[in-house]
């Protein structure tokens, strides 16, 4: 049962414009939400997060919203760059006790932005 | 700093034999996690350690897969007998207190079993 979907394999762009990225969740109990970023035979980078108290984070040409109530997350990014073709997993942390902070990730979605 | 180490980065063994990968965390992190990625089950945490103690290995898919901590500063992930389905890029990472959700990930082993 996945907690963290990701319903779009693949997403792709032409440069300059923006590129969307979306992610649902189902258990309620998750409180913080990550967005990290993958090159190939690379590992994935932190691009940007946010807190379930809050509805939106912004950072530079990344945006991260939050919508509690549908239970979903998106990504904007503006404008979309060549370089910001990679895989990108949706991520998602409930505190479980003894300190921890396991993330549970989504499968990804492959962003092509086309120059 | 050099980030998370991970090594071999890439493994080709025969099924049967036993594999073992290596992880060097960011120094001051008291967080260690091993992950495993395939095509079909994505990202999935298989154990997780603070301060070099195991702390879940409920993703730990089955006895053949242990893992250890010794110090901070390094941690080993082993599978014995290796089998084909075992074949997947395995990342580990780590994290601080003062940045807990934010996990730093090595660039992986890729292993392939045949």
């Amino acid at each position: 049962d996945q907690q963290v979907k990701q319903n779009s394999p693949s997403l792709s762009v032409q440069e300059g414009r923006i590129s969307i990225l979306n992610c649902d969740y189902t258990n309620s109990m998750f409180d913080y939400f990550l967005w990290y970023k993958k090159y190939p035979a690379e590992g994935p980078t932190f691009l940007i997060s946010i807190s379930s108290i809050k509805d939106k984070n912004e950072d530079g040409r990344f945006t991260v919203f939050l919508n509690k109530s549908a239970k979903h997350l998106s990504l904007h990014i503006v404008p979309s760059q060549p370089g910001d073709s990679a895989v990108y997993f949706c991520a998602a942390s409930a505190f479980s006790g003894a300190g921890s902070y396991q993330l549970t990730f989504g499968k990804g979605t492959k962003l092509s932005v086309i120059p | 700093d050099a980030g998370v180490i991970q090594s071999p980065r890439h493994e080709v063994t025969e099924m049967g034999q036993e594999v073992t990968l290596r992880c060097k965390p960011i120094s001051g992190h008291d967080y260690l996690f091993w992950y495993r990625q395939t095509m079909m089950r994505g990202l999935e945490l298989l154990i997780y350690f603070n301060n070099n103690v195991p702390i879940d290995d409920s993703g730990m898919p089955e006895d053949r897969f242990s893992a250890k901590m010794p110090n901070a500063s390094f941690s080993t992930l082993k599978i014995q007998p290796s089998e084909p389905r075992d074949s997947a890029v395995y990342f580990c990472a780590s994290s601080g207190q003062s940045s807990s959700y934010e996990q730093y990930f090595g660039p992986g082993t890729r292993l392939t079993v045949t």
